[in-house]
């Protein structure tokens, strides 16, 4: 059963960079598959935010592309999020989930909550 | 807004019958990707629940079937249970912008 979970602050300020790592276990993120970040604020629904195969460039959401990286470590066997100048708009759950090559999510993560509060 | 529109709540008696709709575009359900729903419970994280528009992953009741028609897909779930009170989405793959989509999530009450 491939498990991922990310970690990450729970509370931020505004302006700040959000970081997040995926940590991923039972399969090697090397041995194929896509690799997502996805959102949901408070009461809202998913937002995807970005996807990447280990060997290939990441691809973003176009709302938040001039803010997101999103980068592999195959040697840590994890991926990670960053998002620059957050606001309390970016208050979210935010998951990690493996993308299979027909679309779908089909692992996910906890989920773990940011908090964008000054 | 999502891209994919979906009803903000639902809901029937138990045993009943209950459809969500998925509603998109040609720039993604209706340019012929898949279309996948996930159910989510209070506090969980979503599990995805059908795939490739109307496949069940191993282990989901038969009571739960997808369908998709044109610019459009929708989620029947039959003989209603109180366990099955969730939220539910729709996700997709949007060629003009490039990535997957969401639809807004509908929330499944049952009498």
């Amino acid at each position: 059963q491939v498990q991922l979970q990310e970690s990450g602050p729970g509370l931020m300020k505004p302006s700040e960079t959000l970081s997040l790592t995926c940590a991923v276990s039972n399969y090697f993120i090397s041995s194929g598959y896509y690799w997502g970040w996805i959102r949901q604020p408070p009461g809202q629904g998913l937002e995807w935010i970005g996807s990447i195969y280990h060997s290939a460039s990441p691809y973003y959401s176009p709302s938040l592309n001039s803010r997101v990286t999103i980068s592999a470590d195959t040697s840590k066997n994890q991926f990670s999020l960053k998002l620059n100048s957050v606001t309390a708009a970016d208050t979210a759950v935010y998951y990690c989930a493996r993308l299979d090559s027909t679309g779908r999510f089909d692992y996910w993560g906890q989920g773990t909550l940011v908090t964008v509060s000054s | 807004q999502s891209v994919l529109t979906q009803p903000p709540s639902v809901s029937g008696a138990p045993g009943q019958r209950v459809t969500i709709s998925c509603t998109g575009s040609s720039s993604n359900i209706g340019a012929g990707y898949d279309v996948h729903w996930y159910q989510q419970f209070p506090g969980t994280a979503p599990k995805l629940l059908i795939y490739g528009n109307d496949d069940r992953p191993s282990g989901v009741p038969d009571r739960f079937s997808g369908s998709n028609s044109g610019t459009s897909a929708s989620l029947a779930i039959t003989g209603l249970q109180a366990e099955d009170e969730a939220d539910y989405h729709c996700q997709s793959y949007d060629i003009s912008l490039g990535g997957s989509v969401f639809g807004g999530g509908t929330k499944l009450t049952v009498l």
